[in-house]
């Protein structure tokens, strides 16, 4: 089955830069990769995703990159703001296969003020 | 609020219990999934519908797990004889086919 591995688990930024965390997967056939926003005792939100038939998705400060041959995709989110802080998840699919998510173990980012 | 919505937010129950959750999807959403999240994991896929059919339930956890969406809308996770380690957050989510699924807020379920 699906392999979803995050890294890193906990991430620390000052507010204003960049943060980057990174998903590998292992099943070739995936084609479908959302991420989701963790608040404390609240369900994950969907933030951005991205299919595989596109290398790049933006919107606003969140962007995400897919590259399907090394088969990692990455969340990038610019010019942080300590709202930002949460747990991140990357997830990865097969869209027209009951589209069961497989999660990453989720990053937690800290956003000083 | 249109979202997801779960029912209970919070269970206690004694080890050997049998417990019920339900969920409530977004309503134009023929799809529902539910997960399972432990402290410091990302969610695992339990099972899905698609209106009441159960198209996926190899990965129930084991055979204390089931659940029902009998009329296509809401749909409901039972765990028989609850164990200890059947404490988590159960997650129930929505879609409309194979398109973007919604979580909602989850049910936390403690065993003693």
């Amino acid at each position: 089955g699906e392999n979803v591995e995050q890294h890193p688990s906990t991430l620390s930024v000052q507010e204003g830069d960049s943060a980057v965390i990174k998903c590998t997967y292992s099943d070739s056939a995936s084609n479908y990769f959302p991420w989701y926003k963790q608040e404390l005792g609240k369900g994950p939100q969907l933030i951005i995703d991205i299919r595989s038939n596109v290398g790049e998705k933006k919107d606003q400060r969140i962007a995400v990159t897919l590259n399907k041959t090394a088969k990692h995709f990455s969340l990038h989110i610019t010019e942080t703001q300590p709202e930002d802080s949460a747990v991140y998840f990357c997830a990865a699919s097969i869209h027209n296969a009951g589209n069961m998510l497989t999660f990453g173990g989720g990053t937690r980012l800290m956003v000083k003020p | 609020d249109t979202g997801v919505s779960q029912d209970p937010r919070h269970k206690i129950t004694k080890r050997g219990q049998n417990v019920t959750f339900r969920c409530d999807p977004i309503s134009e959403h023929n799809r529902l999934y539910w997960y399972r999240q432990t402290l410091g994991q990302g969610p695992e896929f339990l099972t899905y519908f698609q209106n009441e059919a159960q198209l996926e339930k190899s990965r129930l956890l084991s055979d204390r797990f089931s659940a029902e969406r009998p009329k296509g809308s809401f749909s409901t996770l039972e765990i028989q004889r609850t164990e200890q380690g059947d404490s988590a957050m159960y997650l129930c989510a929505s879609s409309r086919y194979n398109y973007e699924q919604y979580f909602g807020p989850g049910t936390r379920l403690t065993v003693t």
